[in-house]
């Protein structure tokens, strides 16, 4: 199984702020992931975290929103950039490492508001 | 890509009774899988289905797979206060990204 420890776990932020959310595996990985769940939602998967390459974005989020680094194997970055009160949301790092290969890890989330 | 969507988007249930989500795509499906999240919790993984019609189960929940692979459906029997959260079916990528249907939240009345 994977360990995933993010921080922070929770932060209030102000408007037009930026915020860095940092997520810890305790084995290697060879990809990360962060999503968004906002208030009552499905998760939204922003982007891969791929080690030694710039992150691969989904559709609908940019490199200057969400601008994320990957410096090894086992550890990622995500900042929320001049955040508004729509980024209010759960961020949620992830990696898969399951003994059978199917298993998905979650780490416990951090949850942000924006006031 | 391929989407899936749940029904129903909320259930309440009396402790004891039994509970079902259906998770449906339009398309057929590689694999499906089923994660919980507590109220105020992270999603975890409960089980990954790939093969047509197979039907896994755990304890008080069963999951299935249709022959079609198009869609999936979770049964709890005998649901207990221990259930309560939001049930999320997915499909895994293979580069273990997963896209996340709109997920069932489940209450159950004591």
């Amino acid at each position: 199984s994977a360990v995933i420890s993010q921080k922070p776990s929770r932060d209030i932020c102000q408007r037009g702020t930026s915020l860095t959310i940092q997520c810890q595996v305790d084995s290697q990985v060879t990809m990360m992931f962060w999503y968004r769940q906002q208030p009552g939602q499905s998760l939204t998967l922003i982007a891969t975290a791929n080690q030694g390459s710039e992150a691969t974005y989904e559709s609908g989020f940019v490199i200057d929103k969400f601008p994320i680094s990957r410096p090894n194997l086992t550890f990622s970055t995500l900042t929320v950039s001049n955040m508004s009160p729509e980024d209010s949301s759960i961020y949620l790092c992830s990696v898969g490492q399951g003994y059978d290969g199917n298993t998905i890890y979650f780490g416990e989330g951090s949850w942000l508001t924006v006031v | 890509g391929q989407q899936v969507m749940q029904i129903p988007q909320y259930q309440h249930v009396q402790e004891g009774e039994d509970f079902t989500t259906y998770c449906n795509s339009s398309t057929t499906l590689s694999n499906i899988q089923w994660y919980k999240q507590r109220p105020g919790g992270h999603p975890v993984f409960l089980i990954q289905l790939v093969k047509s019609g197979e039907v896994k189960k755990q304890k008080r929940l069963t999951f299935q797979f249709g022959e079609a692979k198009k869609n999936s459906s979770l049964h709890i029997t005998a649901t207990q206060t221990t259930d309560v959260g939001t049930y999320f079916c997915g499909r895994k990528t293979s580069y273990d990204k997963v896209i996340f249907g709109p997920g069932t939240s489940l209450s159950v009345i004591p």
